[in-house]
């Protein structure tokens, strides 16, 4: 069964320009995160999709950040214009709809440097 | 969200037991204690998940005491691959619940 994948691995972009990460989770899980680790800070959420819906957005830093998961399967993060604090990692994850246990399936992240 | 607290970094060496603990003193009634593991350059990958005693899975095991405002992960006989920083994780299990990650431990294993 395939994982969690995100595309790109890396990307460098320049201050100004867009940038679109995606994520395919595992099929049939209807959670999907996204996550994000700056420079020498902790992992911090960014939003959860239950299916297409966004269950909880609190974590979107600012509105330069826009996900989406059309259809409840993949999901975009585009960030748009790029700043130099968005440089870091993001990730993404999936889970079942409801559990025993909470167990998140995380992909190996999309490494973003803004120059 | 309760908070948690776990030591900064460990070392040890192959074929040792070791033993990483967590402090969430306030911890919820409807918490669980969960535990990943993340490698360089992956994300987090989940470990073992308790609500109290004892939980043991093919990876490790996890000790919760019984007032739980602490929990000890143990790797049995560690190898060098086990080298990762660990992360201690406190929250419901309903699976809509946001993951909150702190500062992790770094567990370096030596040959």
């Amino acid at each position: 069964e395939a994982g969690v994948t995100q595309f790109p691995s890396h990307s460098v972009i320049e201050k100004g320009q867009t940038v679109t990460l995606r994520c395919d989770p595992i099929s049939g899980h209807d959670n999907l995160y996204w996550y994000r680790r700056v420079m020498g800070k902790e992992i911090k959420f960014l939003l959860h999709f239950v299916k297409e819906s966004k269950q909880d957005e609190s974590g979107m830093p600012n509105n330069r950040f826009l996900a989406e998961r059309t259809g409840g399967t993949y999901s975009t993060l585009k960030v748009q214009p790029a700043e130099l604090e968005d440089s870091g990692v993001y990730f993404c994850a999936s889970s079942p709809r409801r559990g025993y246990v909470t167990e998140a399936f995380f992909g190996q992240g999309t490494r973003l440097t803004v120059v | 969200l309760a908070k948690t607290t776990q030591p900064i970094s460990m070392d040890s060496y192959e074929g040792q037991e070791v033993n990483i603990t967590c402090s969430h003193n306030n911890i919820a009634t409807n918490d669980y204690i969960t535990w990943y593991q993340q490698f360089p350059s992956q994300g987090p990958r989940f470990i073992i998940q308790g609500y109290k005693t004892k939980v043991t899975n093919e990876v490790a095991s996890l000790f919760i005491p019984a007032d739980r405002k602490s929990s000890t992960l143990s790797l049995p006989r560690v190898s060098l691959s086990d080298t990762a920083v660990y992360y201690c994780l406190v929250g419901d299990n309903t699976g809509f619940q946001k993951l909150v990650f702190g500062t992790g431990t770094r567990l370096l294993v030596s040959p």
